[in-house]
């Protein structure tokens, strides 16, 4: 079975400075997905990032970037110029590769960011 | 469209009521999910129907029990539930890619569930 370990339960942050949060995972599995989503307040699970395991380059979106480290099974999330609106639950997840498609998402426990005026 | 949409936002029911979540999607996804969630916790699958046969239950009480009339819409039916089981149910949807490209999930925003 997969785990998915966020090891940092809270973090604050200054508005425009930058952040990281960690997750490491377990998993014997070769091919493999990993995603950080966002849950504010309003509780709509957002994607923010993903990540194939295949796939050496780190993924970025805009602010955010991964740093993804395959043998030490370890997917951080840097955001950048933190806003307000980044404030929210953070959940890092796991999803192994298969056929269809259907695959469920194994989630870590999430860290809570807050970013301060 | 990338909407996942949810049906009610909350909703406040005795142990000894039947009751029904909605979800629906027109994104053309053919996998539908159910998780739970509680507070301050992470979500947790329950259910996953591709191709509207349901393919994953992850051990979950028969007082939950989904149904997906179509491809578009995915309903979890509620009957003698317990106080233990308030939380926020989420719905989600990914596109079938037959393991081709990556499978995003698409969540809903939830129906909040209290069970008196």
């Amino acid at each position: 079975a997969q785990t998915v370990t966020q090891s940092q339960p809270e973090m604050s942050v200054q508005e425009a400075e930058t952040v990281t949060l960690s997750c490491t995972y377990d998993t014997s599995e070769n091919n493999y997905y990993l995603f950080w989503y966002k849950q504010p307040p309003s509780r709509q699970m957002i994607l923010v990032i993903r990540q194939e395991a295949y796939k050496q380059q780190n993924a970025t979106e805009n602010r955010f970037s991964v740093n993804f480290q395959k043998a030490a099974k370890s997917f951080s999330l840097k955001i950048s110029d933190s806003q307000l609106g980044d404030t929210a639950m953070y959940f890092c997840a796991f999803m192994k590769h298969a056929q269809g498609g259907s695959e469920k998402l194994v989630f870590g426990k999430g860290t809570k960011l807050t970013v301060n005026p | 469209d990338t909407e996942v949409t949810q049906t009610p936002k909350h909703l406040v029911m005795g142990m000894t009521n039947k009751k029904s979540l909605k979800c629906e999607q027109h994104m053309g996804h053919r996998a539908m999910y159910w998780y739970k969630q509680k507070a301050k916790k992470p979500p947790e699958l329950m259910f996953v129907y591709s191709y509207e046969k349901l393919s994953i239950n992850e051990s979950v009480p028969s007082r939950f029990s989904p149904e997906c009339p179509n491809s578009s819409l995915l309903n979890l039916h509620l009957h003698a539930l317990q106080p233990e089981d308030s939380a926020l149910y989420l719905c989600a949807s990914s596109k079938d890619t037959s393991g081709r490209i990556l499978p995003l999930q698409y969540f809903g925003p939830g129906t909040r569930l209290t069970v008196t």
